[in-house]
């Protein structure tokens, strides 16, 4: 049984500082991997989709790397801004039929 | 209107009362699905429909009841609910269900049992 586990649960950073957050997976097996946003009271965006025969995927400032063998993933934000703060998820799809598992979570708070 | 969007956004309702919620996509998609997301567990998958049928049901119990008359409309019937059913609801389609797929949500309603 997939599940996914997100490191850490919350952050808190001062803003122009370079974050690291962490997604794990127990079954290495996977199609692709998904990072998402999630704004208070909103639904998810997609951000980085990055697929098994892929290392990493760039956009902007964010970079997500992939790396199958030992079951883990990173969300990278470069310079890191106010309007960053949101609650980052990822999720691999599982099962039949697009079964999203997602992980938990990192809730960022970005102050300038 | 693009994408994907719920109704209501909020809906407080008693253990006792039928309600529904709506999910409308605007992307030309043939996949909907419902997920829940309560504030201790991670967010995880209810049902998925796939051009109308539905094709996964995770272990939910029957006193939700979906429905989708269209591959753009899909509701989530309720119910004599319970408070640990108190949860933001997110709707998502997609083109297939494929696992290439990427699925794309709306802002989800946010359901308070009393």
């Amino acid at each position: 049984k997939q599940e996914v586990t997100q490191i850490p649960a919350a952050l808190s950073v001062p803003e122009g500082e370079n974050l690291v957050l962490n997604c794990s997976f127990t079954d290495s097996a996977i199609y692709n991997l998904q990072w998402f946003r999630q704004d208070p009271g909103k639904g998810l965006t997609s951000l980085l989709l990055i697929q098994s025969s892929q290392r990493e995927q760039t956009s902007g400032r964010l970079n997500a790397s992939l790396d199958k063998s030992s079951g883990r993933s990173t969300l990278y934000i470069a310079a890191s801004q106010p309007g960053d703060s949101a609650t980052y998820l990822c999720a691999v799809p599982s099962g039949g039929y697009n079964k999203l598992i997602f992980g938990a979570g990192t809730r960022l708070a970005v102050h300038p | 209107e693009t994408g994907v969007t719920q109704t209501p956004r909020h809906l407080v309702m008693g253990m006792t009362n039928k309600k529904s919620l709506k999910c409308e996509q605007h992307l030309g998609h043939n996949a909907m699905y419902w997920y829940k997301q309560s504030a201790k567990k991670p967010l995880e998958l209810m049902f998925v429909y796939s051009l109308e049928e539905r094709v996964e049901n995770n272990s939910v119990p029957s006193r939700f009841s979906p429905e989708c008359p269209n591959s753009s409309h899909l509701f989530l019937h309720l119910h004599t609910l319970q408070p640990e059913d108190s949860a933001l609801y997110l709707c998502a389609s997609s083109q297939g269900t494929g696992f290439d797929q990427p699925q794309h949500f709306g802002d989800g309603t946010r359901l308070s049992i009393l």
